[in-house]
């Protein structure tokens, strides 16, 4: 079945640095993919997302590429701040409401 | 309104009993999802409904049984469950059926004893 393999399952990194968390998926008729922040406690709230007619999208200090040809996209958050720590999930859909989500990764932004 | 709402926020119950866990969201959204969660773990998807009709069930128990009265409420109604069950149960509304962003309700915490 189809699947999302998602990576590192936890990063630290010090406040200002940035962060990568990168994501793979199986099904080559994905073509949604959205990334997903859940804090301790909370719902999952969608950050930014992208879909393949476009290779990369940008919102102020957050940035999502995607590599049709490869199955992968990545999250990328420069200048990280304190309350960038959460669990990120990505995710692919590729049928009407199904979205498949990776496993998580814990990002902890040491001050 | 731009949110999904979910009540209650907690429920505790026995593995005899029978509750209802209620999500509404008033944002025209005509699809709508019931998600299990597990502590660390991904969602999993349930249910999905589109346009008030059952269009995925993800070979759920049927012990967990949704209902969708109309465009802005879902239920999930539970009977007989395990401790196993016990999760974080998360309900999502997208605007269409199609491949668009969900928005999730804030969750129920269920404990099965």
């Amino acid at each position: 079945g189809e699947n999302v393999e998602q990576h590192p399952s936890t990063l630290s990194v010090q406040e200002g640095d940035s962060a990568v968390i990168k994501c793979t998926y199986s099904d080559s008729a994905s073509n949604y993919f959205p990334w997903y922040k859940q804090e301790l406690g909370k719902r999952p709230q969608l950050i930014i997302d992208i879909r393949s007619n476009v290779g990369e999208k940008k919102d102020q200090r957050i940035a999502v590429t995607l590599n049709k040809t490869a199955k992968h996209f990545s999250l990328h958050i420069t200048e990280t701040q304190p309350e960038d720590s959460a669990v990120y999930f990505c995710a692919a859909s590729s049928s009407a409401s199904k979205i498949i989500f990776g496993s998580g990764t814990r990002l902890s932004i040491r001050p | 309104d731009t949110e999904v709402t979910q009540t209650p926020k907690h429920l505790v119950m026995g593995m005899t009993n029978k509750k209802s866990l209620k999500c509404e969201q008033h944002m025209g959204h005509r699809a709508m999802y019931w998600y299990k969660q597990k502590a660390k773990k991904p969602p999993e998807l349930m249910f999905v409904y589109s346009y008030e009709k059952l269009s995925i069930n993800e070979s759920v128990p049927s012990r967990f049984s949704p209902e969708c009265p109309n465009s802005s409420l879902l239920n999930l109604h539970l009977h007989a469950l395990q401790p196993e069950d016990s999760a974080l149960y998360l309900c999502a509304s997208s605007h269409g059926a199609g491949q668009e962003t969900q928005y999730f309700g804030p969750g129920t915490r269920l404990l099965v004893l």
